[in-house]
């Protein structure tokens, strides 16, 4: 199936640094991908879906200046995380659909902010 | 009311047990609807998508009612590899559009 990649897999950072999480799909083209987000037990939550060659659009609730998004390419997609507190610790996670709208999930990063 | 909801879970059984999960979804334009795996501290990986006439995999069956607004999902002859929480997810628009997750339901299977 397709591949989908996510750097880094886990970051340690201090409150108030800025962190950028990369997606990449390794094998297909992805005009959008998706970023989630989730908490200890509980489920996947949708923060943004990143367009390339076009802003972002962001879910309701989430900020889009502490949530930079960047869809460089057609096969990269960035999030950074700016100015982070330890309440944004979380589990984040890309997806990609393929073009039969398959959605692959990228590895997840795992973000801890002291 | 939540947009996808599962069975809360943790669902215990032994090995060889068969074992439901149930899901509904309150948009009842949804177009198309999935069942996901997540292990622990992994990213969810697809199972199975569900159709409206039902789909099988090896152990795996899928049934969707759209009048109900449930899919289910049947895990026949549990393993122990089968231990991952199972997440019902939604697409409501079709294309290339977000996805709904429920919150998941785990499953234990023990020897």
């Amino acid at each position: 199936g397709a591949v989908v990649s996510q750097h880094p897999s886990r970051v340690i950072c201090k409150s108030g640094t800025s962190v950028k999480i990369e997606c990449r799909s390794l094998d297909f083209q992805a005009t959008t991908m998706f970023w989630y987000r989730q908490f200890p037990k509980q489920s996947l939550m949708l923060m943004a879906t990143s367009n390339e060659g076009s802003k972002a659009t962001y879910e309701q609730g989430v900020e889009k200046d502490k949530f930079l998004i960047n869809h460089a390419s057609l096969t990269l997609s960035t999030l950074t995380v700016t100015s982070a507190h330890p309440e944004d610790s979380s589990f984040y996670i890309c997806s990609a659909p393929t073009a039969e709208e398959t959605q692959y999930f990228g590895p997840g990063t795992r973000l801890l902010v002291l | 009311r939540k947009e996808v909801e599962q069975d809360p879970g943790p669902f215990n059984v032994p090995e060889g047990a068969t074992v439901a999960f149930n899901c509904t979804y309150s948009n009842s334009a949804s177009q198309s609807f999935f069942w996901y795996r997540q292990d622990c501290r992994k990213e969810p990986k697809l199972l199975m998508s569900v159709y409206s006439s039902g789909n099988e995999d090896g152990r795996f069956t899928a049934q969707l009612n759209r009048a109900s607004q449930y899919i289910s999902l049947l895990i026949r002859d549990s393993k122990l590899s089968d231990s991952a929480t199972y997440l019902c997810v939604v697409n409501p628009s079709g294309g290339y559009n977000k996805l709904i997750f429920g919150a998941g339901t785990r499953l234990a299977v023990h020897p």
